[in-house]
């Protein structure tokens, strides 16, 4: 399979304990996002890379919220001392860096969080 | 803020029907508006419009922009219940002259197709 892959799928935890997601995007995709969307909303964005640049974090990412890409290729996505209102789907999507439009992201099949 | 409002919420028919999903949105510096299709988990890319008044078509599936009324519209003609899925609308707006990917989501329309 070559698309998006994260992992885990379902993770649950209880609160204050950290986390720690994966995403494997696309491999010739230099560009690589996180959303997060709660029940009944659509995906809200948290941050972006190029390669292994990150070039803006959404103001949803407190400082309890921290992804890295080290190597321009997998990124994860930690979250510290969670609350029950980091419960979410965390979805991770990549592209390729084009002129123009960025114009399709594809999207990972996410990875749920549940904080008890 | 970028916003972007879709209705309607929820939309129950029956196989054969037609239906409208419409969005409307609020961005500066507009690039484009574009719509995917979440069945399960992942949302999966249906169309990206940047001009207005012209259709994509793909199938059963079109779309179109109005960059004077700040919308979109969704047709599915003769539905199936394959088509059972949120349908999400997003924006995306210029930033700095570039474009990263970055997306306003709506909240998303949860249409159900009965056989």
């Amino acid at each position: 399979d070559t698309g998006v892959s994260q992992d885990p799928r379902h993770k649950i935890t209880k609160r204050g304990q950290n986390v720690t997601f994966r995403c494997d995007p696309i491999s010739e995709h230099n560009r690589l996002y996180w959303y997060r969307q709660t029940l009944g909303q659509g995906p809200e964005f948290l941050t972006y890379f190029q390669n292994e640049a990150q070039l803006e974090k959404s103001r949803l990412l407190s400082d309890r919220f921290s992804a890295e890409r080290p190597k321009g290729s997998f990124s994860t996505l930690e979250i510290q001392r969670t609350e029950q209102g980091d419960s979410a789907m965390y979805l991770c999507a990549s592209t390729r860096q084009r002129t123009g439009n960025t114009g399709e992201l594809f999207f990972g099949e996410g990875s749920r969080l549940t904080v008890l | 803020e970028d916003k972007v409002v879709q209705s309607p919420l929820s939309l129950v028919v029956h196989e054969g029907d037609t239906v409208t999903l419409n969005c409307s949105y609020e961005v500066t510096n507009f690039r484009s508006l574009l719509w995917y299709k979440q069945e399960k988990k992942a949302p999966t890319f249906l169309f990206m419009l940047t001009s207005s008044g012209i259709e994509k078509k793909s199938g059963r599936l079109s779309s179109i922009l109005d960059k004077k009324e700040l919308s979109s519209i969704l047709n599915i003609t003769a539905t199936q219940t394959g088509d059972s899925a949120i349908y999400l609308c997003a924006v995306e707006a210029n930033a700095g002259g570039t474009s990263y990917g970055k997306l306003t989501f709506g909240q998303g329309t949860i249409l159900t197709v009965h056989p």
